[in-house]
């Protein structure tokens, strides 16, 4: 089945810095998706992406599918983003849809 | 309605007790999921409801008995659960069956003594 990597596993911020985690997959994919884990657990959607680019305030991903990576970055970055993030893409449809998540990069961020 | 809700938020349990974890979503999706994550992993799948029927278990033991009783609601049924199953249960949906964007609810948090 797919195979999901993330870099870099850990990540420590000053407050203000910018930032770039990076997701490759094994296989192609139909669709990826980029999640923010809360320090309460809450799985947040931050980007369904396929494929191109996408922005939602501080945060905007890429996806390049052909080359097998999303890329997502976040600027200004806020102690409100310390947390997990993960990104995660579909199995084969004999798998029903299950997400295999890549291990997920922990973000602290420092005031 | 664009959430999934999921109740108790915590959860402690005893080895012989019986115990249901509620997932429910207004969102017309047709598709819900159950996830368990343990500490410092990612999530791992247990069960995929697609239309209301199971469609896949991902080898799950029998002491976790998913149910679907409509397109909105889906509950985990707990029994004779070991220490070991201690984890962050998540539920999910995604609107088109089999695919498409899935969203998660705040998870059951669950300690089994």
């Amino acid at each position: 089945g797919i195979q999901v990597e993330q870099s870099p596993p850990d990540l420590i911020l000053q407050e203000g810095a910018n930032s770039t985690l990076r997701c490759n997959f094994s296989d192609s994919v139909n669709n990826l998706q980029w999640f923010h884990q809360n320090p309460w657990g809450q799985l947040i959607n931050l980007f369904y992406i396929p494929s191109g680019t996408k922005q939602n305030g501080r945060l905007s991903a890429t996806t390049v599918a052909t080359e097998r990576y999303s890329l997502l970055y976040i600027s200004s970055s806020q102690t409100t983003d310390s947390g997990v993030y993960f990104c995660a893409a579909p199995g084969a449809m004999e798998y029903g849809n299950k997400l295999v998540f890549g291990a997920g990069t922990i973000l602290r961020v420092k005031s | 309605d664009t959430e999934v809700t999921q109740t108790p938020k915590h959860l402690v349990m005893g080895m012989t007790n019986k115990k249901s974890l509620k997932c429910e979503q207004h969102m017309g999706h047709r598709a819900m999921y159950w996830y368990k994550q343990k500490a410092k992993k990612p999530p791992e799948l247990m069960f995929v409801y697609s239309y209301e029927k199971l469609s896949i278990n991902e080898s799950v033991p029998s002491r976790f008995s998913p149910e679907c009783p409509n397109s909105s609601l889906l509950n985990l049924h707990l029994h004779a659960l070991q220490p070991e199953d201690s984890a962050l249960y998540l539920c999910a949906s995604s609107p088109m069956g089999l695919a498409g964007e899935q969203f998660f609810g705040p998870g059951t948090r669950l300690t089994v003594l």
